[in-house]
């Protein structure tokens, strides 16, 4: 019974490249979370997935950054020509809906991480 | 607009002590949900709590207890006892219902390090 699969574990990259970042959610669950955590910081709210749909991506970068969650396949997190600053663990989280309403024990279960080193 | 405030970056103390979590939230719904998670040194984050804005019932479970105050908005963690396996960052999380699509985001805290010493 896999958990939240992220890879790669750590990705290396040189300025102006693209990173893409994957998530493959728990099995039975259509809503996917992506964050971002500097070093010594907290996690940062990026974006908000159902299957095929951005339900929110406040926290998305203007420029550069995108997310996908294809009907089939894993969740895509993609940074094009990754800047020295992009550098941070990415982590998506999954729950099976959108909601945490009272009938249910909802919560969000996290990936391991994806650590994106930009040289 | 939803927020969640960690006010201790790091805290440490001796094997043994007891320590408290702060966390204090803010939300404009009356229905909202409260998180703690454990983000241990291999990274991932484990959860440990989840509260209902509607059940201020304080929770214990074994050496973690969580009091949950709406009156000044917070939910705080005790540690009793601390042991060396604590030591991780731990984050406060909050949850309410986005009006527009229906769905729920998850505002995190910037965290609280815990170092437990031995």
């Amino acid at each position: 019974n896999a958990g939240v699969m992220q890879n790669p574990r750590h990705l290396v990259r040189r300025r102006g490249q693209e990173a893409r970042l994957r998530c493959s959610p728990m099995k039975g669950h259509s809503h996917v979370y992506w964050y971002r955590q500097l070093p010594e910081e907290g996690l940062k709210f990026m974006v908000y997935l159902q299957k095929e749909n951005i339900i929110d991506e406040s926290g998305m970068p203007k420029e550069r950054f995108s997310a996908e969650f294809p009907k089939e396949g894993p969740s895509i997190l993609r940074i094009q020509q990754v800047v020295r600053g992009d550098s941070a663990a990415y982590f998506c989280a999954s729950s099976s809906r959108g909601g945490v309403g009272p009938a249910s024990n909802e919560k969000l279960f996290f990936g391991s991480g994806t650590q994106l080193s930009v040289l | 607009a939803q927020k969640v405030t960690q006010a201790q970056t790091e805290i440490s103390v001796v094997e043994k002590e007891d320590v408290t979590l702060d966390c204090v939230y803010e939300t404009r719904d009356t229905t909202y949900y409260l998180f703690w998670y454990k983000q241990p040194p291999s990274g991932e984050l484990v959860f440990l709590i989840r509260r209902n804005s509607f059940d201020e019932q304080n929770e214990i479970s074994g050496r973690y207890s969580w009091n949950f105050q709406k009156s000044t908005s917070s939910f705080n963690f005790t540690i009793t006892a601390s042991q060396v396996v604590d030591s991780a960052v731990y984050f406060c999380a909050l949850s309410e219902a986005q009006t527009t699509s229906g769905t729920y985001k998850y505002i995190f805290g910037t965290g609280t390090r815990l170092k437990v010493l031995a």
